[in-house]
């Protein structure tokens, strides 16, 4: 799975919108860019994925760029509960060979009131 | 989403006991899971992966006679640590891979925090 990089930490004000950004540069044509956050003591939770488009869900809008080296997770209006480690993972999304996912340091969105 | 379990959520053990943690893949079948084991302030590191009516396959740097897996059946994964020592204290993580015709999706369980005195 191609590697990625995220900033270590970021703050954000409640209710603003949080921009998580992913570098990703070695990504292959076949590789999906998923997120995934964990919340203190609790286990990881699907947020989005998506390929070449931008994708949006009920939680989150994932802007991929053109060339497909980075990407932004986007949460709208953050809100104190949004505080976790958010995960940036890349891997083919129809893995046949049935491998964990693995996780990398994520980045630990602060949400201040 | 598809809902995995774990029990229990929080088990606190003297040195030298055993503890077998549980995963269960609650509204589909996983012929594979996965257990993880997460460090304070470190991220996830898989441990193992656990194959229906198989034996696990291990991580490098990983005992298998120390963390022993059965996934006998379809819906359900054990790890027991055998022997605890303090420095098994850790939160320990199992998921489940669901697959179909258009997907391969991971749901993670809410977490074992192990605590060994």
């Amino acid at each position: 799975d191609a590697k990625t990089t995220q900033p270590p930490s970021m703050d954000c004000a409640e209710g603003r919108a949080a921009n998580l950004p992913c570098n990703h540069s070695t990504i292959s044509g076949n590789e999906y860019v998923y997120w995934y956050r964990q919340i203190h003591s609790q286990g990881p939770q699907y947020i989005i994925h998506g390929l070449k488009n931008n994708e949006t869900n009920e939680m989150a809008s994932l802007i991929i760029t053109e060339d497909r080296k980075s990407s932004t997770l986007i949460l709208p209006h953050a809100t104190l509960r949004d505080t976790a480690v958010y995960y940036c993972i890349v891997r083919p999304f129809l893995d046949t060979g049935r491998r964990a996912l693995t996780f990398g340091s994520g980045t630990r969105l602060q949400v201040q009131p | 989403g598809a809902v995995v379990s774990q029990h229990p959520s929080r088990v606190i053990c003297k040195s030298g006991t055993s503890v077998k943690i549980e995963c269960r893949s609650l509204d589909f079948q996983a012929t594979t899971m996965f257990w993880y084991r997460q460090f304070p302030k470190q991220s996830l590191m898989l441990m193992a992966t656990s194959n229906e009516g198989s034996k696990a396959t291990y991580e490098q740097g990983v005992e298998k006679d120390k963390f022993l897996i059965n996934h006998a059946s379809l819906t359900l994964s054990t790890l027991t640590v055998t022997s605890a020592h303090p420095e098994d204290s850790s939160f320990y993580i199992c998921s489940a891979f669901r697959t179909g015709r258009s997907y391969n999706e991971q749901f993670f369980g809410p977490g074992t925090r192990l605590t060994v005195l």
